[in-house]
């Protein structure tokens, strides 16, 4: 089994359409992260949640809403897509916080999103 | 600013120890310093960690100088398979952020 799957893995489409994200991690983890690795391949965090509470919350721009309906799902939808927002994206998840001391983060596999 | 240095690429002989120095001098007393890496366009991948002592798993060894200020990623015998950008970073507050990396290429 996977342990972090995130759907779909690519996605293309217009500018101004509205799509989502999905990811779920089976590993029991507490924490979950939402990464952007643009084309220059930088690894930037997006948002994390613990326990289904919003943690990390980096500047990004209002139009990306992750949601967390259970410590074991996070969801990044994404409204009026920019050509910018072309990227990979992925799902990380953690047992605990970076408050935690050690704390390991397993990814998924990313999703590629293509903006035309 | 950037909160670790690496170099952006280096090169190493298939069989031969690949040795990645990372710079790290604003990490604090508590804080980890972990190493990933990322193969092509695949999900970044964990190698170790340590805080205080040099660890060993078997992936990689991981030596952390005294005063914790810079870090080096031992792979004892490079394969191709190793060719990828590998990361060290640490976390602290909400900083969560994943430096350049270096592009290790094994070459045979």
């Amino acid at each position: 089994d996977t342990a972090v799957s995130q759907t779909p893995k690519y996605l293309v489409t217009q500018m101004g359409n509205d799509k989502s994200i999905k990811c779920e991690q089976n590993l029991g983890h507490d924490t979950m992260y939402w990464y952007k690795q643009d084309s220059k391949k930088f690894l930037k965090i997006m948002f994390s949640y613990n326990n289904k509470e919003l943690i990390i919350n980096e500047t990004v721009p209002n139009r990306f809403s992750p949601k967390s309906p259970d410590k074991a799902h996070l969801n990044l939808h994404i409204n009026s897509l920019e050509l910018g927002d072309s990227a990979v994206y992925f799902c990380a998840s953690s047992p605990g916080t970076f408050r935690s001391g050690a704390n390991v983060l397993t990814f998924g596999a990313g999703s590629r999103l293509t903006v035309l | 600013d950037a909160k670790t240095t690496q170099p952006p690429s280096m090169d190493c002989a298939e069989g031969r120890a690949a040795n990645l120095p990372c710079n790290h001098s604003t990490i604090s007393g508590n804080e980890y310093v972990y190493w990933y890496r990322q193969i092509h366009s695949q999900g970044p991948q964990y190698i170790i960690h340590g805080l205080k002592n040099n660890e060993t798993n078997e992936m990689a060894s991981l030596i952390i100088t005294e005063d914790r200020k810079s870090s080096t990623l031992i792979l004892p015998h490079a394969t191709l398979r190793d060719t990828a950008v590998y990361y060290c970073m640490f976390y602290n507050n909400n900083d969560m952020r994943f430096g350049a990396g270096t592009r290790l290429t094994v070459k045979p």
